[in-house]
């Protein structure tokens, strides 16, 4: 299973658009790169996943270069109630072989 | 998508006693996973939990110690047996929806325990 490697934290004001890099050097061919948000005392819970290029949904886009070496998870004009820790990960996401390994995450701490 | 509620959503337990939490799907799901977390800390796969199958446990993590039901394609049980302080932590429970064009992981609230 590739690697992840995120910032620790972020800190960021409202209305700000913010981004945040993941390197995961080791991704494999079948590998799907997927983003999870979890706040206090609650579960993960998925954003967004995409293989290449840019995928966009309502609530974040996501940024992966043609080598795949890296991922950017961006989430506009954020609000006091994004605070949360984001996680990068990568796996197979063919059915019989997807297990979701967790990295350390981002924590971002967003300020009025 | 799936709505996922665990019981209990906390308990405090002693030094050598089990404790069983159960995982509770409102639609039918192959895969799902044990994980552990403590507080501040990232999520720690415990296993994979498949129905009809032996859960998979991954490295540091054994049968003996969290055995695993999966009577069904809703419904799961995680036992932490002979508890120790260091098994104070959040258990989450877990369920794989495969779509058309992602997979995505469903999580329960957790189940926070305390072994004193």
């Amino acid at each position: 299973l590739a690697k992840t490697t995120q910032p620790i934290s972020m800190d960021s004001y409202e209305g700000q658009e913010v981004n945040i890099t993941c390197s995961h050097n080791n991704i494999a061919t079948n590998d799907y790169i997927t983003w999870y948000q979890q706040f206090p005392s609650q579960g993960p819970r998925f954003i967004i996943q995409g293989y290449k290029t840019k995928v966009t949904n309502e609530v974040a886009s996501l940024f992966i270069p043609a080598d795949r070496k890296s991922s950017t998870l961006s989430l506009p004009r954020v609000s006091l109630s994004d605070t949360a820790v984001y996680y990068c990960l990568v796996g197979d996401r063919r059915t019989g072989g997807f297990k979701t390994i967790f990295g350390a995450g981002t924590r971002l701490f967003v300020k009025a | 998508s799936a709505v996922i509620s665990q019981k209990p959503s906390r308990d405090i337990c002693q030094r050598g006693t089990s404790l069983t939490i159960q995982c509770q799907v409102d639609s039918q799901v192959t895969m799902m996973f044990w994980y552990r977390q403590q507080p501040g800390q990232s999520l720690t796969l415990i296993a994979t939990a498949n129905q009809g199958s032996e859960a998979t446990y991954e490295s540091g993590f054994v049968i003996d110690k969290f055995p695993i039901s999966r009577p069904n394609l809703t419904f799961s049980t995680l036992t932490v047996s002979n508890m120790s302080p260091e098994d104070s932590s959040i258990y989450l429970c877990s369920v794989l929806y495969s779509g058309s064009s992602y997979n995505e992981q469903f999580f329960g609230p957790g189940t926070r325990l305390t072994v004193l």
